[in-house]
């Protein structure tokens, strides 16, 4: 099956400064997905970015399929940016298939 | 607003005691699905479900019932609750199959089986 690795594992920050989380998988994909996941356990789209680049307010990603990698970047971190945030790529499977999460990159941002 | 709604947020019960766990989306997604988050785990998924009347077993389904009558609900079931179902529970959704667009995931159920 895909492999889905990200790195760092953990990372802290001072605020105001930028960051830079990568996914590495495994196998050709046609849909990539960054999740937050927020001290309180909610588990928030970022982005769907199965290629190219997007952006949204400070935070944005890049997909290369052809070299299996995606990036996030964080810039001017804030500490509400703090939890982990995943990547997840789609895996079919029988008429179906499921969502292939890495381990994550815990995140905490000081003030 | 398009989203995924999960009820109840946080729930304790006995062990043996029948539960449900409801999950309804807004957006008129054909794909639904249910995971489950542990420690050390990560993220693995109970059922799935590609439209009305279809669903699938997914990779720990055992313990667990779902049922899709409505295009907008896919409910979990816990029939006779054990402490290992103890976890933290999401149910999500996407418009199309395959991974294709993106998943909206609902805000989760922390469970504790006593």
């Amino acid at each position: 099956g895909i492999q889905v690795e990200q790195s760092p594992p953990d990372l802290i920050l001072q605020e105001g400064a930028n960051s830079t989380l990568r996914c590495n998988f495994s196998d050709s994909v046609n849909n990539l997905q960054w999740f937050h996941q927020n001290p309180w356990g909610q588990l928030i789209n970022l982005f769907y970015i199965p290629s190219g680049t997007k952006q949204n307010g400070r935070l944005s990603a890049t997909t290369v399929a052809t070299e299996r990698y995606s990036l996030l970047y964080i810039s001017s971190s804030q500490t509400t940016d703090s939890g982990v945030y995943f990547c997840a790529v789609f895996m079919i499977y029988n008429q179906g298939g499921k969502l292939i999460f890495g381990q994550g990159t815990e995140l905490s941002v000081k003030p | 607003e398009a989203q995924v709604t999960q009820n109840p947020r946080y729930l304790i019960t006995v062990t043996g005691k029948k539960l449900t766990v409801t999950c309804s989306q807004n957006m008129n997604h054909e794909y639904m699905s249910w995971y489950r988050q542990d420690p050390g785990l990560g993220l693995r998924q109970i059922y799935y479900s590609m439209n009305v009347e279809v669903t699938d077993k997914g990779d720990v389904p055992e313990g667990y019932k779902v049922s899709r009558k409505e295009k907008r609900n896919f409910p979990l079931i816990l029939e006779s609750p054990s402490p290992n179902q103890t976890s933290l529970y999401f149910c999500a959704s996407s418009l199309f199959g395959q991974g294709r667009g993106g998943y909206t995931f609902g805000s989760g159920t922390r469970l504790t089986v006593v």
